[in-house]
């Protein structure tokens, strides 16, 4: 049982290029999270899902988006990628609203 | 508001010694959840303990205690006996029984034990 996959681990893109991050959970987890994590700031929340077809914005939105058709699947797609997208993205996911979250391996992205 | 305060940025201690690392939390709500997580130089978040607000008993699995006091709003983390392995970041983070959305990280101290 794999828990919580990321794809890919590593990614490298140029400026104006769209990039899509997979997210996969084997828990039927109801909640998923896209975080971005950068030196200097921390954890930002960029998308959060409570349920299948149910996404809403985190703190740093601009730039992404989200889909959730299946409930094991949350795809974040960066649609014209720029320098400041570079980071580590973290794809999480919990089961209720006061269940642990548990967090996949990240990708490391990179845009030049 | 809600906030999470780790006051000690980077901490280094000689293998061996024991080592806490505070946490100070700020929430409105009565209900909430406390989190500690450990980011390996690897990158990946580990989690490692869950209390609820209405549980204050302290915490030991192994090396690793925690000692949450509603009266201080602290929930800090000892680890005895450090070792090598638990160099690592460690995030302190607070999650709110009325919201749907993120949880609060702390922004992390960074442990360096010294063989």
């Amino acid at each position: 049982d794999a828990g919580i996959t990321q794809s890919p681990r590593y990614k490298i893109t140029e400026t104006g290029r769209q990039v899509t991050l997979m997210c996969h959970q084997t828990w039927s987890h109801s909640y998923m999270f896209w975080y971005r994590q950068d030196l200097g700031h921390g954890l930002r929340l960029i998308y959060y899902s409570a349920a299948a077809d149910i996404t809403d914005k985190g703190e740093v939105p601009d730039g992404y988006v989200v889909s959730r058709s299946k409930t094991e699947n949350f795809p974040l797609t960066l649609e014209s990628a720029t320098r400041s997208q570079t980071s580590v993205y973290f794809c999480a996911s919990r089961g209720g609203r006061s269940d642990t979250q548990y967090f996949g391996p990240g990708t490391r992205l990179t845009v030049l | 508001a809600q906030k999470v305060t780790q006051a000690q940025t980077e901490i280094s201690v000689v293998e061996k010694e024991d080592v806490t690392l505070d946490c100070v939390y700020e929430t409105r709500d009565t209900t909430y959840y406390l989190f500690w997580y450990k980011q390996p130089p690897s990158g990946e978040l580990v989690f490692l303990i869950r209390r609820n607000s209405f549980d204050e008993q302290n915490e030991i699995s192994g090396r690793y205690s925690w000692n949450f006091q509603k009266s201080t709003s602290s929930f800090n983390f000892t680890i005895t006996a450090s070792q090598v392995v638990d160099s690592a970041v460690y995030f302190c983070a607070l999650s709110e029984a009325s919201r749907d959305d993120k949880i609060i990280f702390g922004k992390g101290t960074r442990l360096h034990i010294l063989p």
